[in-house]
């Protein structure tokens, strides 16, 4: 039973253009969760998605948008990318409630 | 506000020696705690989580952790650490209000043979 996959592993994007990151929560689980992890800190919220709408949402910009499918997937949209907005993203996903499956994440590099 | 203090950055223990990691949290509600644990490169893995009853909470790979609600705590504890067990240990609470886990800072653990 495959775990919660996420793609690409690795992306390396220039100031001001845009990334998507792809996410594939465990068989069964309904609700998506992004997170970002910037180096040497704990993982931060950024927002929930459940029911191809979205939840909740942390303290972000507007530049962080993202998207449920009915297959439950779920995509991470950052626009104007900034320096620091590289970090390793992880998507977690539940079925509803706490998040209990983390990804192994994708790392942006922000250059 | 909710939040998550882990006092230890790094810890470095020997090999087969006792583990302790320290967790404390600041939420009105009653708490749901978790551990997780992430090496190098990869992503975070579940060790335990407290949702209610018994606040002495086994996990996976030998790790159990007490509740404390009076000293608003969530230690983690191994009696005997491996060195398959150096990497970043991450407690969090999840806010039932904004379905979402706040996590502490992180301990880096070393093990040293």
């Amino acid at each position: 039973d495959a775990g919660v996959t996420q793609s690409p592993t690795h992306l390396i994007k220039t100031r001001g253009q845009q990334v998507t990151l792809r996410c594939s929560p465990k068989s069964g689980h309904d609700t998506v969760s992004w997170y970002q992890q910037a180096l040497g800190q704990g993982p931060q919220f950024i927002f929930q998605y459940y029911e191809e709408e979205e939840r909740q949402r942390g303290n972000f910009p507007d530049r962080f948008s993202g998207h449920q499918f009915p297959n439950y997937s779920s995509e991470l949209n950052v626009n104007a990318l900034l320096l620091g907005d590289s970090a390793l993203y992880l998507c977690a996903s539940s079925p509803g409630g706490s998040p209990l499956h983390f990804g192994n994440g994708t790392r942006l590099t922000v250059t | 506000a909710q939040s998550v203090t882990q006092p230890d950055i790094h810890i470095t223990v020997s090999e087969g020696a006792s583990l302790e990691l320290r967790c404390n949290y600041s939420y009105g509600a009653t708490p749901y705690l978790f551990w997780y644990v992430q090496s190098p490169g990869q992503g975070l893995q579940l060790l335990l989580k407290y949702f209610s009853g018994d606040t002495l909470v086994q996990g996976i790979k030998g790790f159990e952790a007490e509740f404390k609600r009076s000293q608003s705590s969530f230690n983690l504890r191994k009696p005997s650490v491996h060195w398959s067990d150096a990497a970043e240990y991450f407690c969090a609470v999840y806010m039932e209000y904004g379905n979402k886990l706040v996590f502490g800072a992180g301990t880096i653990l070393r093990v040293k043979s």
